[in-house]
């Protein structure tokens, strides 16, 4: 299995709280990337990296930011909660892009904004 | 932006049958991913195909550039392979980001 692990695995926060998911890969990997997933939607692209420090936004990165200070850490961020951001979110990494190459999933993390 | 549609939405079977799962989409693609998602919620990839086929085990993957259209098989169904199965695409051209489906939910009898 691909070396990739997301912190907290669960967690519980109120409304109008900051909020840090960690993603960390033991694999170097380039590209490291920010889904969430919630019913009746397919996984959607918050935010990904292509490298350190280079990153871009996804179709659904409203509300929330990343950083990429080394190549085994993608933190993303939540500014301030707010109960649509309630969901499952998964990290993933990949060699090459997207498109071309197979992502390696997370085992995501269960976030509830009350 | 890529409309993916996969059908269908559930399946249930008893052990032992041919499966089919189908996924359409709207916009010419550069390739196509399989993936598997647990009924522990973990994720892994399964094909990744730009034409023809491939295949793994007892799975096998079809695309049909032409048509807009993939399928993924799976012979000899056992109860292990009851999850939900996604299809993602993508192409190099513009938006270089996968488009996910939402999944079809498997379940093997025995």
């Amino acid at each position: 299995d691909a070396g990739i692990t997301q912190s907290p695995r669960h967690k519980v926060t109120e409304t109008g709280t900051p909020v840090t998911l960690r993603c960390h890969q033991t694999e170097n990997h380039r590209y490291m990337y920010w889904y969430r997933q919630d019913p009746g939607h397919g996984l959607r692209l918050i935010h990904y990296s292509y490298g350190v420090k280079d990153t871009d936004k996804g179709e659904v990165s409203d509300g929330y930011s990343v950083s990429r200070s080394k190549t085994e850490d993608f933190l993303l961020t939540l500014e301030s909660a707010t109960s649509s951001q309630t969901s499952v979110y998964f990290c993933a990494i990949s060699g090459e892009g997207p498109i071309w190459d197979e992502q390696f999933f997370g085992p995501g993390t269960r976030l509830t904004v009350l | 932006k890529n409309e993916v549609e996969q059908s269908p939405q559930n399946l249930t079977a008893q052990e032992g049958e041919f499966i089919t799962i189908n996924c359409s989409y709207s916009v010419g693609i550069s390739a196509l991913h399989w993936l598997q998602q647990h009924p522990g919620g973990g994720i892994v990839s399964l094909f990744m195909l730009s034409s023809g086929k491939k295949k793994h085990g007892r799975l096998i993957a079809t695309i049909n550039i032409q048509e807009k259209h993939s399928s993924l098989h799976i012979t000899a169904s056992h109860p292990r392979d009851s999850a939900v199965y996604i299809c993602a695409v993508g192409s190099n051209f513009g938006n270089e980001k996968l488009t996910f489906g939402t999944g079809t939910r498997l379940t093997i009898i025995p």
